[in-house]
């Protein structure tokens, strides 16, 4: 059981490029989230998914989108990359929406 | 808006000594989850602790301790016998009523001295 893993682990991009984070999560769960973490900040919602072919909108969604094609892939799309996004990004899932948060090993993308 | 307030930006402890991180809230919810999350400088979200707003009795996992006071809206962590392991930050979180997302503090780091 690997839970919630994420690829890659690091990356740079430069301004203006394009990318895919990826999340897999062999849990069977239902939601999945993507937060983004800014140095010495908590989290911040970008996405979730409460399950395939269902996405909405967190509090800080601009310049980003998603897909859930399947239960287990919950993939982030960065268009045109900007150094405002610059930061730690973290998948999560969980059963239901009550139900614990578990979180993916992050991934952590420089644009410069 | 839901709001998540942690005090502490630093803590230092000695070893085995017990340790209390402060999370206060602000919400209108009745119906709420409150959560501890352990970040190691691994950066890693490591779940810790769930107390839900209707448990009557506080939360507990293993050395982790959650001293609910919901008139207070505070949600403390306490961890007893500290362990050098233990050193990392620290955030508390928060599921709104309905909501899909958590709400999170700004962290506390915790350092402990051997």
């Amino acid at each position: 059981n690997a839970g919630v893993t994420q690829t890659p682990k690091f990356r740079i991009l430069k301004i203006g490029q394009s990318m895919t984070l990826q999340c897999t999560q062999d849990m069977n769960h239902n939601y999945m989230y993507w937060y983004r973490q800014d140095p010495g900040m908590g989290l911040k919602l970008i996405y979730y998914s409460v399950g395939a072919g269902i996405t909405d909108k967190g509090e800080v969604p601009n310049g980003y989108n998603v897909s859930r094609s399947t239960t287990e892939d919950f993939p982030l799309r960065l268009e045109l990359a900007a150094p405002s996004q610059t930061s730690v990004y973290f998948c999560a899932s969980s059963y239901l929406a009550r139900d614990t948060q578990y979180f993916g090993p992050g991934t952590r993308l420089t644009v410069l | 808006a839901q709001k998540i307030t942690q005090t502490q930006p630093g803590m230092f402890v000695q070893e085995k000594e017990a340790v209390t991180l402060d999370c206060t809230y602000d919400t209108s919810d009745q119906s709420y989850g409150l959560f501890w999350y352990k970040q190691p400088s691994s950066g890693e979200m490591i779940f810790l602790i769930y107390q839900g707003s209707y448990d009557e009795q506080n939360a507990t996992e293993g050395r982790y301790s959650l001293n609910f006071q919901k008139a207070r809206k505070s949600a403390n962590l306490v961890i007893s016998a500290s362990q050098l392991g233990d050193s990392a930050m620290y955030f508390c979180a928060m599921r709104p009523q309905g909501a899909q997302k958590l709400v999170f503090g700004q962290g506390t780091r915790l350092t402990i001295n051997p």
